[in-house]
């Protein structure tokens, strides 16, 4: 199985920060990854796909890259709505799996 | 838009069978373009994949599972079931389904979206 590697596992920081989470996986993904943000209570929602491109709808601050095994999400303004959990998912190949996941917290 | 409701008991005894279904509304369950998945979320942990199912029955489990897990479709409902046999304390969790994206030139199993509210599910006597 695909191991991912998520960090940091809890951060915080200040309305306006720069945000970067990475994951790494055990071995090359071909960017066949994806990002969640799991707010509290919520479901997840897909924010990011294909490590870089985002969904319709989610807000130009949020941002992916990465290739190989190494892939990083990036806030580029901190908003208080986006205090979350982030999660990535690798899918180049079955089990699909999760990374531990990233909880946002403002400081 | 999709949505997606999961509904099935809360409660499960150990030993026993956690049952739940997902039902669909807004799109088809026998699209060709999507799996649909269920993944779960024990309290206050991370997020783990159990099976995925496609339109023509095909299923794939996560290893770690597959001896206890089904998941089945039904067409005429639009809906689709999960069932895990024997479950203990550690199945205690938040089970959700969610639409999947399928490449079907790459049989490749993708993200999930959207997901459905979550179901808490508690094992215990």
């Amino acid at each position: 199985d695909i191991q991912m590697t998520q960090s940091p596992s809890s951060l915080s920081a200040s309305i306006g920060d720069r945000v970067t989470i990475t994951c790494q996986a055990s071995q090359d993904i071909s960017r066949n990854l994806c990002w969640y943000q799991q707010k509290p209570g919520q479901a997840p929602q897909l924010l990011i796909f294909d490590a870089s491109y985002l969904k319709t709808g989610v807000p130009s601050r949020f941002s992916g890259s990465g290739s190989g095994t190494y892939y990083t999400f990036i806030i580029s303004s901190l908003q208080p709505e986006d205090i979350a959990t982030y999660f990535c998912q690798q899918y180049d190949n079955l089990p699909l799996v999760f990374g531990g996941g990233t909880t946002v917290e403002i400081k | 838009q999709v949505q997606l409701r999961e509904s099935g008991p809360r409660l499960v005894k150990p030993s026993e069978t956690l049952s739940l279904s997902c039902s669909v509304s807004g799109g088809s369950i026998s699209s060709s373009a999507n799996y649909w998945g269920w993944i779960r979320q024990a309290p206050g942990k991370g997020l783990e994949w159990i099976g995925s199912i496609y339109y023509n029955g095909r299923t794939y489990y996560n290893p770690s599972l597959k001896s206890r897990v089904t998941i089945s479709g039904d067409t005429s409902k639009n809906q689709v079931s999960l069932k895990l046999n024997s479950v203990t304390a550690a199945d205690t969790a938040v089970y959700y389904c969610a639409r999947q994206e399928y490449s079907g030139a790459w049989d490749r199993l993708k993200w999930f979206d959207p997901w459905g509210q979550g179901a808490l599910v508690t094992v215990s006597s």
